[in-house]
This record gives structure tokens, sequence and C-alpha cells, in this order.
């Protein structure tokens, strides 16, 4: 399986700072995503990445920022977090195996509580 | 953007009993991908089965199964013999074939299943 980490797993910050999310690869996969999680909205896409410096929105990206400088890590920021980012967030990779056309992998997920 | 829709948002099921999990999704497409997957406490997604859409039979993977109906764009889970591990939130997706949202999994709000002794 494709190796794919988050960190932190756990943020606890006020209202009002920044806060960065990091999410590294150890394969050269191309297409990089974020999620937030919420109850009763299922997994919503805030941004994704289909190369280095190459990102576009999602659905739920205001207030959110991403880049992508090197192939293997893919950062989301809130600038200025507020209580609404209060959430579970997921990275994914979307990889590709011989057996299968298409599959993805999912980090174990950053719970962050804006205060 | 396609539009998936679960419209149960729990369901329980008594162990070694079958439940059924529904999925509807709203597109133009006539190829795509569909998928279910499990999120267990643990928060970890895990795949359950996938289907694609120009396959006319149904994906199965031991106790689970799928009922794809292209046409009335229903892709609904079987669990067989439902065990207490299968306890978990199961999450329907849609991935369609052009790259314009980066073929980016577009998710329904999730099914929670309690599986009781």
């Amino acid at each position: 399986d494709a190796g794919i980490t988050q960190s932190p797993r756990h943020k606890v910050t006020e209202t009002g700072t920044p806060v960065t999310l990091r999410c590294h690869q150890t394969e050269n996969h191309r297409y990089m995503y974020w999620y937030r999680q919420d109850p009763g909205h299922g997994l919503r896409l805030i941004h994704y990445s289909y190369g280095v410096k190459d990102t576009d929105k999602g659905e739920v990206s205001d207030g959110y920022s991403v880049s992508r400088s090197k192939t293997e890590d893919f950062l989301l920021t809130l600038e200025s977090a507020t209580s609404s980012q209060t959430s579970v967030y997921f990275c994914a990779i979307s990889t590709r195996r011989k057996d299968s056309n298409y599959g993805y992998t999912f980090g174990s997920g950053t719970r962050l509580t804006v205060v | 953007a396609q539009t998936v829709t679960q419209s149960q948002p729990e369901m329980s099921v008594q162990e070694a009993e079958t439940v059924t999990l529904s999925c509807t999704y709203d597109t133009s497409e006539s190829d795509y991908y569909l998928f279910w997957y499990k999120q267990p406490p643990s928060r970890q997604m895990i795949l359950v089965i996938r289907q694609e859409a120009y396959k006319q039979q149904n994906a199965t993977e031991n106790r689970f199964s799928v009922n794809f109906q292209k046409a009335a764009k229903s892709f609904s889970l079987k669990i067989s013999d439902s065990q207490l591990g299968d306890a978990a939130m199961y999450f329907c997706a849609y991935r369609t074939l052009n790259s314009n949202s980066g073929y980016a999994l577009n998710f329904g709000k999730g099914t929670s299943l309690l599986v009781t002794p």
C-alpha cells in the first residue's frame, strides 16, 4: 500500500490563529486531496492537487489554502482559524495498481478543534 | 457536480442477518466508478467494494455485494451474515472519469450501521 501520513493527529488552536496540516506520501502519486468530515455531511472536498504547484478548489474551499512544492507533500493552511473549521481533516491520494484501475489511500485523519 | 444521496442516516441489523444500505446518485455521465467505504471508530477509511459503471455484473467481495441499477442510478450495498465487526459508518462515493475535479471522490453523507448480538 502507498504510504501516507498526516500530521498532527490532533490539534487544538485558538480562533484567529493560523494552522497548517501536513500530508506526506512516500510514493510519487500525482493526485492528492484534502477533505473535511463533519457529522451529517460525510466527507467534503476542500482542495486537490494534480502535480507540483498545481492545485484547485473543491466544494468547501473558503477559508483554506493549499500548497504543493514537492510531489510528496501537500499542505493545508487555515490562515485564520474559525470555530466553523473544527472538523476532522483527511488527506487522500489517488493510486494506480496493476490489478485495478483506480484506488485511493486515505491518511488517518487530523482532528482539529478551534476554541 | 454529481450528487450522492444516502437516505438512511442509521441502520441496525442483528448478527448473522442481512442488511442493505441504499445509495442513489445523480449524473449525466455514462461511465464512472462507484465505491463503498467503511469507516470504523478508528477513523480509518477502508474500501469495501468498487463498481465500474460499464460493467453490468454486480461486484461482490466475500459477504459484501452491490445491486447496481444504472438506469435508476442506484447503488445499494448488501452485507450478508452480519458480524459485530461490520459496525461502522458506511459511505457511498462517486468518481468521474474526466479530470475536471482531479478525479476526486464525491461522497454521500454516510449511514451508521449498528450490529446487535
